[in-house]
């Protein structure tokens, strides 16, 4: 258990859509970031947030947005959701935002799947 | 931006046999290399990395190899074992990218008692 919590687990949505993927980091840790994986294309950065603040974007869409609230939890929200949207979700936490050196620990993933 | 490839996507070896994966990056500006390990249904977690100013490191059975001219890095696994069965990514960042990793596709490797 690394200790970064995800609800829910799995989630079957319909096309057209909007989600809520939520993370807990782990205790001192500021920093969320989010992955999408999916079969063909592997483990692909999205966002990143630290403190409450967004500090870093990748292959985020625009459908996708995301936060992080004051009790460092963070959520990502996917609307208009397409088949292709259809991966599994991680998200990890570091105890810095600001250097590369620091250890991600990630969550156990939501599964979601557009049908 | 950084773009990293990995190969080979699927290895399959022996019990004992060694295995090693290798992955080319595109940034030279990018200084820290983490190999992560993925069982299947599970969550990735870290089982070595290696800064820029280190050529090698070693963690018992598993090291991995930095190559800063050529911008490419491995991961060696010696003495496998079935519990070495597993998907390996590969990633890549740098200072100034807020520590966010950019992964290789992945390596299926299945070692066979």
């Amino acid at each position: 258990d690394s200790g970064v919590t995800q609800t829910p687990k799995h989630l079957i949505t319909a096309t057209g859509q909007r989600v809520t993927l939520r993370c807990s980091p782990r205790s001192g840790d500021l920093s969320v970031y989010w992955y999408q994986q999916s079969l063909d294309q592997g483990l692909q950065f999205l966002i990143q947030y630290y403190n409450g603040e967004e500090r870093a974007k990748g292959n985020i869409l625009e459908r996708f947005s995301a936060q992080q609230f004051p009790d460092l939890h963070s959520e990502l929200n996917l609307s208009s959701l397409e088949l292709g949207d259809s991966a599994l979700y991680f998200c990890a936490s570091s105890v810095s935002g600001t250097s590369p050196y620091n250890e991600q620990f990630f969550g156990p993933g939501t599964r979601l799947t557009v049908l | 931006g950084e773009n990293v490839e990995q190969h080979p996507s699927t290895l399959s070896v022996q019990e004992g046999d060694s295995a090693v994966i290798k992955c080319t990056y595109s940034d030279s500006a990018s200084n820290y290399f983490p190999w992560y390990k993925q069982e299947l249904g599970k969550r990735p977690q870290l089982i070595i990395d290696i800064r820029s100013n280190v050529g090698e490191k070693k963690d018992q059975r598993i090291a991995v190899t930095l190559n800063k001219t050529a911008k490419h890095f491995s991961l060696h696994i010696t003495e496998t074992q079935p519990e070495d069965s597993a998907v390996y990514f590969c990633a890549a960042t740098r200072r100034g990218s807020q520590g966010n990793l950019i992964f290789g596709k992945g390596t299926k490797l299945s070692v066979k008692p």
